[in-house]
């Protein structure tokens, strides 16, 4: 069965850091395109990162334009674990962030997710 | 960026009611159209993929269509367990979900 268990998140002040983890278990993480999606609280999600696979596409990494420079996206495949660095935190990062395996690299949709982890900026 | 509008922000209908959600894509996606359905609290849930494939274990009421740039989900009876807010996403160039349409029952 495919699990997903974020962690990490939490109160984290203005301009502050915080390196969210994602566990996964039940598949073969290093074949699996990953990714971190959000929600501020009351409004919908909004897609944050993508990382590929290390196995033929070097773990590439694309982000959405509200958060490229400050986020950053990284895998560890021997700890079946995906991470999620935020640095200079700002109020609207404000949201629950889940990690999500895309289904395939030919059909990206996004089959499982985490219960996601609750990260709150202020001051 | 490829932008995603869904139509209507929210939706009442009763129990047995046949509703239909709607979502615009800005530019062609192609087949590559998503619906999920999120309930308050809880991570969401995908129902269909490539624009028309049911996610095995969805209730077969759920249904969807289209391709382009106009994408459509049906419910065709909706049930007391439907009441959620559903989202579009598109996969065809990274990933953007639709603004949500919540069903009220």
């Amino acid at each position: 069965e495919v699990e997903l268990v974020e962690s990490g998140g939490g109160l984290a002040k203005p301009g502050g850091s915080l390196r969210l983890s994602c566990e996964a278990s039940g598949f073969t993480f290093r074949e699996a395109w990953m990714s971190w999606v959000r929600q501020a609280p009351g409004k919908g999600l909004e897609w944050v990162a993508r990382i590929k696979r290390g196995i033929d596409e070097a773990r590439s990494t694309d982000y959405a334009a509200a958060v490229k420079g400050r986020f950053f996206i990284s895998r560890d495949d021997s700890k079946n674990t995906l991470y999620l660095q935020i640095n200079n935190l700002q109020a609207e990062d404000t949201a629950v962030y889940y990690c999500a395996r895309i289904y395939d690299i030919w059909s990206a949709y996004y089959a499982y997710w985490g219960q996601g982890t609750l990260v709150t900026v202020s001051s | 960026d490829i932008q995603m509008t869904q139509s209507p922000s929210t939706l009442s209908a009763s129990v047995g009611d046949r509703v239909t959600l709607t979502c615009r894509a800005s530019q062609s996606i192609g087949k590559w159209l998503a619906w999920y359905q999120q309930k308050p609290g809880k991570a969401p849930k995908v129902l269909i993929y490539e624009a028309s494939i049911l996610k095995s274990g969805v209730p077969s009421r759920f249904s969807g269509s289209g391709s382009g740039t106009e994408f459509t989900l049906t419910i065709s009876s909706l049930q007391p367990d439907d009441s959620a807010t559903y989202y579009c996403q598109q996969y065809n160039d990274l990933h953007t979900f639709g603004q949500g349409t919540k069903v009220e029952i």
